[in-house]
């Protein structure tokens, strides 16, 4: 039982080169999350998507674009990265809306922008 | 914008000893996650509560949901060393999570 798949685990990129995350999750879940994570400071939503071909932004989406063409993957896209783009992204996943419907996360990716 | 405050940031107890940790805002929330991470690793998701004034208890960890369903508490009862790591909080509204900052457990032996 995988649950959520993230890859790929480490990555340094040069500033301006681009880049693609991919989610992949195996519980038929329809939410899906995209999340980074700074020191210091809890999680701070990217983009999540709340169904197959549907796509929202976030808390801090600018910089980053997501495509949800298949249910179970989420991909997270760096068009231009920037160093401030560096930190730990977490893809999460959920069945939905409602108060018992908690969110699976990944072990996340390691970003590096130099 | 929701925000959820929590405190302390760092807290560094002896084995044994009881601690509570808070996680507070300004907004309501139909539910709230508690959830611990460790490193390397992505959060786990510990409890989920719903309903005003809930008391929830799991082992030696009590998870309270206040009245107006705003604020929670993470009480441990004699700490130990497995359960060190970062204690986030999130509160929830139609599917979408606002975290707070995280609570970062040292459990000494």
């Amino acid at each position: 039982n995988a649950g959520v798949t993230q890859t790929p685990k480490f990555r340094v990129l040069k500033t301006g080169q681009s880049m693609t995350l991919l989610c992949a999750q195996d519980m038929n879940h329809e939410y899906m999350y995209w999340y980074r994570q700074d020191p210091g400071m809890g999680l701070r939503l990217i983009h999540y998507s709340v169904g197959e071909g549907t796509t929202a932004k976030g808390e801090v989406p600018d910089g980053y674009n997501v495509s949800r063409l298949k249910k179970q993957n989420f991909l997270l896209g760096l068009e231009s990265a920037a160093p401030s783009q560096t930190s730990v992204y977490f893809c999460a996943s959920s069945y939905g809306t409602g108060g018992y419907q908690p969110q699976h996360f990944g072990d996340g990716t390691r970003l590096s922008i130099l | 914008t929701q925000l959820l405050e929590q405190s302390p940031q760092f807290l560094s107890i002896q084995e044994g000893e009881n601690l509570t940790v808070y996680c507070n805002s300004s907004s309501v929330f139909s539910s709230l996650q508690w959830y611990r991470q460790e490193p390397g690793e992505g959060p786990v998701l510990l409890v989920t509560v719903v309903t005003g004034g809930e008391v929830k208890k799991l082992k030696r960890l009590t998870f309270q949901f206040g009245d107006a369903r705003k604020d929670s508490s993470l009480h441990i009862t004699a700490a130990q060393p497995g359960d060190t790591g970062l204690y986030l909080c999130a509160g929830t509204n139609a599917g979408k999570s606002t975290f707070g900052d995280g609570t970062t457990l040292t459990v000494k032996p």
